[in-house]
């Protein structure tokens, strides 16, 4: 069963840059067994897309986000990460990140089959 | 405003059978795109509970089952449990603009 922990600051200024890191264990983030997505969630609110990354290093982003979101692995680390530029107080919310599968041909999405625990990101002066 | 459509609130009593509709369209669900479903307790992360339309996970009880016909999907759960009392967001891919992953905004499940 993987895991995934996700860790960066809680707290970021307008205008700048989010940055968070999720560390995957209990497998190697290489395999092509899994990719591996960012989805958030504000306060009191639903899930929201952010985008996802192949071993390979291919991405798919939300196109709501794209011009501000990257999306990067370290295989080295068994870890990716998520930065996202231009933040404002819309951009609070708790950050999962989740790895993924798909279940058929059918499947463009992809599901989270694990999770990890969400870490909260505040965006204020 | 999501592109699939949930009701914000069902309820249900104990033991009873409940379902809540994900609702899309020809550019997602009715396109055959395959729906996931998702648990969410409070405080915690969404937990898979049914993924390609049907298919439960290893540890999910067999209360919850999922459908799917032309551009709606469903999940059913019989015999109501308190535990069941949470969030429930349906999944899916949406071809329009240009293409990504979307959520259901999401119904809150509540056993009287």
């Amino acid at each position: 069963q993987l895991q995934l922990q996700e860790s960066g600051p809680g707290l970021v200024k307008p205008s700048e840059t989010l940055s968070l890191t999720c560390v995957v264990s209990g497998g190697s983030i290489s395999s092509s067994d899994h990719y591996w997505g960012w989805i958030r969630q504000p306060p009191g609110k639903g899930l929201e897309w952010i985008g996802s990354i192949f071993y390979t290093g291919s991405t798919y982003y939300n196109p709501s986000l794209k011009s501000r979101a990257t999306i990067s692995i370290d295989s080295s680390k068994n870890q990716f990460s998520l930065k996202m530029s231009s933040v404002t107080a819309a951009d609070t919310a708790v950050y999962y990140c989740a790895s993924l599968e798909t279940a058929s041909y059918a499947d463009k999405s992809g599901y989270g089959k694990n999770w990890g625990q969400g870490t909260m990101v505040t965006v204020s002066s | 405003q999501s592109v699939l459509t949930q009701p914000p609130s069902v309820s249900g009593a104990p033991g009873q059978r409940v379902t809540i509709s994900c609702t899309g369209s020809t550019s997602n669900i009715g396109a055959g795109y395959d729906v996931h479903w998702y648990q969410q307790l409070p405080g915690t992360a969404p937990k898979l509970l049914i993924y390609g339309n049907t298919i439960r996970p290893s540890g999910v009880p067999a209360r919850f089952s999922g459908s799917k016909s032309g551009t709606s999907a469903s999940l059913a759960i019989t015999g109501l449990q308190a535990e069941d009392e949470a969030d429930y967001y349906c999944q899916s891919y949406d071809s329009g603009l240009s293409g990504s992953t979307v959520f259901g905004g999401g119904t809150k499940l509540t056993v009287l």
